[in-house]
């Protein structure tokens, strides 16, 4: 079975520009989640999406967004990109909220700001 | 709030040595999880164990093995005869009950010494 993907794999942009980032969840799993890690650290929590709704939101402003689509994936959005935007973007899937389920994560998407 | 501390950075060893990696945490919940993650160069990250807190007894799988000690809040991680491939950076995690934010320390580096 395919485990959780991601892309692009790599990304760079200039500041100011959008991004779009995409996760697919593990087949059968309704729950994804979205997590920054900026280098030297260890991820911190975005969004949390569980049939289609916002369940969890982390200490992020507002430029990030996300959904949830009725096929499960989801898109992160980050607008008016600044230089501390640049890290490894992460997409986690568990199969259904609040379980005891462990995430399961994707290889990540690296995104590069200049 | 919750918190979780790995207070070592870097750790290098020789291979076929034990090493532990240590992880305190701290949370306000009675039923929360605990987690270790293994992110390779690549940076994935690889679940490792998922220990309840209602459950402390101590867990052996192959070479690793995992001391969980409610009175000092602490989750420490054995790996025993190392390998070089076990060289990575170790993430312990947090997560209350019905919640899926995971809360991360910043890691340790581990490397093994041929």
């Amino acid at each position: 079975d395919a485990g959780v993907t991601q892309s692009p794999t790599h990304l760079i942009k200039t500041r100011g520009q959008h991004v779009t980032l995409r996760c697919s969840p593990i087949s059968g799993h309704k729950s994804v989640s979205w997590y920054q890690q900026v280098l030297g650290q260890g991820p911190q929590f975005i969004f949390q999406y569980y049939e289609k709704e916002e369940r969890g939101r982390g200490n992020f402003p507002d430029r990030f967004s996300a959904r949830q689509f009725p096929n499960y994936s989801s898109e992160l959005n980050v607008n008016a990109l600044l230089l501390g935007d640049s890290a490894l973007y992460l997409c986690a899937s568990s199969l259904l909220q609040g379980s005891v389920d462990e995430q399961y994560f994707g290889p990540g998407t690296r995104l590069t700001v200049t | 709030a919750q918190k979780v501390t790995q207070a070592q950075t870097e750790i290098s060893v020789v291979e076929k040595e034990d090493v532990t990696l240590d992880c305190v945490y701290e949370t306000r919940d009675t039923t929360y999880y605990l987690f270790w993650y293994k992110q390779p160069p690549s940076g994935e990250l690889v679940f490792l164990i998922r220990r309840n807190s209602f459950d402390e007894q101590n867990e052996i799988s192959g070479r690793y093995s995992w001391n969980f000690q409610k009175s000092t809040s602490s989750f420490n991680f054995t790996i025993t005869a190392s390998q070089v491939v076990d060289s990575a950076v170790y993430f312990c995690a947090l997560r209350n009950f019905g919640n899926e934010k995971l809360t991360f320390g910043t890691g340790t580096r581990l490397t093994i010494i041929p």
